[in-house]
């Protein structure tokens, strides 16, 4: 069935390092691929979204490219803040709004 | 775009009781579900709620325990039944609208706690 790996957590970073949170999917179709974030104590927000191949989507200061050679969107952004400590989850749909998530990745940003 | 709107936010729920949590969309859209979020574990699916006929549920939940109704195309509500401390989670709203995987949008999560 369709499936999203990604990173273990937790992430332990300083303030202005470079974050990357891997994320492989399989899917028997052609999927859109998501990027989810929950702060500490908040609900689910969307944090970027592609719908087809080499489509970058990005917000936030946080990028990450629908690869489908890799089967791959990975999240990437240059310089991470304090505020940025929260759960990132991958997640794909195909040709409908189910959603089917990874396991999350916990990232905690120290001063 | 969509805003979802859920109720309760949170409560604290006796062992044995039932809770229904209401989900209400501003607009209206295609697709409604619920999600479970189990405390530090990713999201699953628990059913689509359609509108006017029975929901359809994922493998592992089932109609007795998690009660679902949609009688239109912006509300929904979602009932926990006969809750035991395993129960506490978070359960999400979700709703589609316009192209099919494009535009997903979730509730703020009703968070609830059983004892």
């Amino acid at each position: 069935g369709d499936s999203v790996t990604q990173m273990e957590g937790p992430v332990t970073l300083s303030e202005e390092a470079f974050l990357t949170i891997n994320c492989t999917y399989t899917a028997t179709g052609y999927p859109s691929l998501f990027w989810y974030v929950q702060y500490p104590g908040e609900g689910l927000q969307l944090l970027l979204k592609a719908t087809k191949a080499d489509d970058k989507g990005s917000n936030k200061g946080f990028e990450a490219t629908y690869r489908k050679e890799t089967t791959s969107f990975h999240l990437e952004k240059g310089s991470v803040q304090v505020s940025d400590s929260a759960v990132y989850f991958c997640a794909l749909s195909i040709n409908d709004y189910k959603l089917s998530f990874g396991a999350g990745t916990t990232v905690t940003v120290r001063a | 775009s969509a805003v979802i709107s859920q109720k309760p936010s949170r409560d604290i729920c006796q062992r044995g009781t039932s809770l229904t949590i209401q989900c209400q969309v501003d607009s209206q859209v295609t697709m409604m579900f619920w999600y479970r979020q189990q405390p530090g574990q990713s999201l699953t699916l628990i059913a689509t709620a359609n509108q006017g006929s029975e929901a359809t549920y994922e493998s592992g939940f089932v109609i007795d325990k998690f009660p679902i109704s949609r009688p239109n195309l912006t509300f929904s509500t979602l009932t926990v039944s006969n809750m035991s401390p395993e129960d506490s989670s978070i359960y999400l709203c979700s709703a589609g609208q316009g192209e099919p995987g494009n535009t997903i949008y979730f509730g703020e999560g009703s968070w609830l706690t059983v004892v």
